[in-house]
């Protein structure tokens, strides 16, 4: 079945520091890709998405870049903030026939900055 | 504030007891899911509704059950806990099945 696997935390880094968590696919057809935001003791939240190969997903100065040849969909940013420590989740979400159209989730990878 | 209303928002409760987790999606959404979010099982699909139809099944236990009312909010009725059932419940809606999702802030329960 499909599935998605994102690089384990915890993940800490210093304010400014560039970022990028990794996330992997296996998926049959054009799945839809995401990253969602968990902030502490709050619910999700879409962080971006891109619907086909190619496609570059961008918010807040993350982004995000479909890759079909590699089945990824790896989340960067060139200079994280305190303010971005949460848990991220990668998912798909597809929608060809027989599938059941609900998101599948990675197991998250919480990141915390430091000042 | 993404427009989906889950109450409550804790709950505690003991273990062979039941409860009920209500979910008011968006205005005008007609799908609902249900999620459970556990530190080992992480985020795990359990059913999905579309306009007060059940429209498919995840990995939800036979002793958990839900229903979309014709006001189109949900419940999800959780019985005869168990420890394990500790957990974080998030509901979900979508205007049609296959639209972006938006998700409530969710219902922590807990089993003691």
């Amino acid at each position: 079945g499909d599935s998605v696997t994102q690089m384990e935390g915890p993940v800490t880094l210093s304010e400014e520091a560039f970022l990028t968590i990794n996330c992997t696919y296996t998926a049959t057809g054009y799945p839809s890709l995401f990253w969602y935001v968990q902030y502490p003791g709050e619910g999700l939240q879409l962080l971006l998405k891109a619907t086909k190969a190619d496609d570059k997903g961008s918010n807040k100065g993350f982004e995000a870049t479909y890759r079909k040849e590699t089945t990824s969909f790896h989340l960067e940013k060139g200079s994280v903030q305190v303010s971005d420590s949460a848990v991220y989740f990668c998912a798909l979400q597809n929608f060809k026939r027989g599938s059941q159209g609900n998101l599948i989730f990675g197991k998250g990878t919480k990141l915390s900055v430091k000042p | 504030d993404s427009g989906v209303t889950q109450t409550p928002k804790h709950l505690i409760t003991a273990t062979g007891q039941r409860v009920t987790l209500r979910c008011s999606p968006r205005s005008g959404d007609l799908s609902v899911y249900w999620y459970q979010q556990s530190l080992d099982q992480g985020l795990q699909f359990l059913i999905q509704y579309y306009n007060g139809e059940e429209r498919a099944k995840g990995n939800i236990l036979e002793r958990f059950s839900a229903q979309q009312f014709p006001d189109l909010h949900s419940e999800l009725n959780l019985s005869s806990l168990e420890l394990g059932d500790s957990a974080l419940y998030f509901c979900a809606s979508s205007a049609r099945a296959e639209a972006e999702a938006f998700f409530g802030q969710g219902t922590r329960l807990t089993v003691v």
